[in-house]
């Protein structure tokens, strides 16, 4: 596709429940991102891979999120065991360059979680 | 580490009047420099970005941002506003040898007739 495609839009878990969102790059990108949205809040850094490596992992806030890319294209977000501070815009964004040479991310529309 | 501090968190307009949304930022390297806008249930568009040179940056829909070093701003403007301009700002920085984005907590820009 033309963009970034993420799946699904919108989703709801109950507490204890584990998750996985999809991110869909542009094709040929070599660089993904995770970030994480809180409500009212600027996007934080979760995870960053080049082709199916995963570069760093700094973000993520407990060893309960889980992200992959085995074939250096769609990746994979996974939250065990969510809770309620769980709940936030999840975006991905790709970008046709590697580390070092970051000059511009395309975003998509992001995974609203709401977890009850 | 960077951090970025945008000094408004809403912003009231009316419509043709010029706006201008404050960045500054703090960074113990050099960084590269980027304006994203976000619609309600959208994702992030890029609307402009310095990296090098000209420290005047021109985006899209008209906006434009200027780097100031010493003070170590990147304040967006444009001269007249549109409603369809209301959304939500974010500043953003990155290390030049790095990949991560550090994003403000943004600006919500409201257009009124």
């Amino acid at each position: 596709g033309a963009g970034v495609s993420q799946s699904p839009r919108y989703k709801v878990a109950k507490r204890g429940q584990d998750v996985a969102l999809r991110c869909d790059p542009i094709s040929g990108h070599v660089s993904l991102f995770w970030y994480q949205q809180a409500l009212g809040q600027g996007p934080e850094f979760l995870t960053y891979f080049q082709n199916e490596a995963q570069l760093d992992k700094s973000g993520l806030p407990s060893d309960r999120f889980f992200a992959e890319r085995p074939e250096g294209s769609v990746s994979t977000l996974k939250i065990q065991r969510t809770q309620q501070e769980d709940s936030a815009v999840y975006l991905c964004a790709s970008s046709p360059y590697g580390q070092g040479l970051n000059t511009e991310a395309f975003f998509g529309q992001g995974t609203r979680l709401t977890v009850v | 580490a960077q951090s970025v501090t945008q000094l408004d968190s809403q912003v009231p307009v009316f419509e043709e009047a010029p706006v201008e949304l404050r960045c500054n930022y703090s960074s113990s390297v050099s960084v590269y420099l980027f304006w994203y806008v976000q619609y309600p249930n959208q994702g992030l568009q890029l609307l402009l970005k310095y990296l090098s040179g000209s420290t005047l940056v021109k985006g899209i829909n008209g906006f434009e941002a200027e780097f100031n070093k010493s003070q170590t701003s990147f304040h967006l403007r444009k001269p007249s506003v549109h409603i369809s301009d209301t959304a939500e700002y974010f500043c953003a920085v990155s290390e030049i040898s790095g990949s991560r984005l550090t994003f403000g907590e943004g600006t919500q820009l409201t257009v009124n007739p």
